[in-house]
């Protein structure tokens, strides 16, 4: 069973840098067929995909974020990270991880972890 | 403004039928798999359809998902209070070569 955990500043300030790590337990973050995703959530909102990597290495961004999104994995750390620069109010909401298995979608994800941005 | 359009809200008393909607194009539900999301208030979302049709284990058979040209529906039957929660639909879209999810839609048990 793949568990997932998100871990951050819950606060960044506008124009600054937006940081997550997720990190996985219950698995490798490099075999399989899977993808490492970033999602997130602005308050009483819907669900807004950031981008994937997987396993490969190969990434796919949010073409409306993909200037501004780099998502990376450390196999060593068995982690992925979501990097999102020039943040402003517009980027607060909760951020979730979530691993997609080709065959079945998002199956695993993370509690989530709420990002605001404010100075 | 979400890709996939799903309405806003739904309801039903304990024991019906609902349905939710989900509307995309040729480049998104026409040409792919379309997913359905569970998620409980303060939670994260859950997989609950996955290949148009298809249920995780765990998830109970009152959910049924289909898919017909460029829109799908989440179908719950029986309903049950523990049901009261937004749904959302999600597909790959090979225009923007991204995953796109619809705007959600909160049920609500009567």
């Amino acid at each position: 069973q793949v568990q997932l955990q998100e871990s951050g500043p819950g606060l960044v300030k506008p124009s600054q840098t937006l940081s997550l790590t997720c990190t996985v337990s219950g698995g490798s973050i490099s075999s399989g067929s899977y993808y490492w995703s970033w999602i997130r959530q602005p308050a009483g909102k819907g669900l807004e995909w950031i981008g994937r990597i997987y396993t490969s290495g190969s990434t796919n961004y949010n073409p409306s974020l993909k200037s501004r999104v780099t998502i990376s994995v450390d196999t060593s750390k068995n982690q992925f990270s979501l990097k999102l620069s020039s943040v402003t109010a517009a980027d607060t909401a909760v951020y979730y991880c979530a691993h997609r298995s080709i065959l079945t979608g998002y199956d695993y994800w993370g509690q989530g972890t709420l990002v605001t941005v404010s100075s | 403004q979400s890709v996939l359009t799903q309405p806003p809200s739904a309801s039903g008393t304990p024991g019906q039928r609902v349905t939710i909607s989900c509307s995309g194009s040729s480049s998104n539900i026409g040409s792919n798999y379309v997913y359905w999301y569970q998620q409980l208030p303060g939670t994260a979302p859950k997989l609950l359809i996955y290949r148009n049709n298809q249920r995780p284990s765990g998830v109970p058979d009152r959910f049924s998902g289909s898919k017909s040209g460029t829109s799908a529906s989440l179908a719950i039957s029986g309903l049950r209070s523990e049901d009261e929660a937004d749904y959302y639909c999600a597909a790959w879209d090979d225009s923007l070569s991204g995953q796109v999810f619809g705007g959600g839609t909160k049920l609500t048990v009567l």
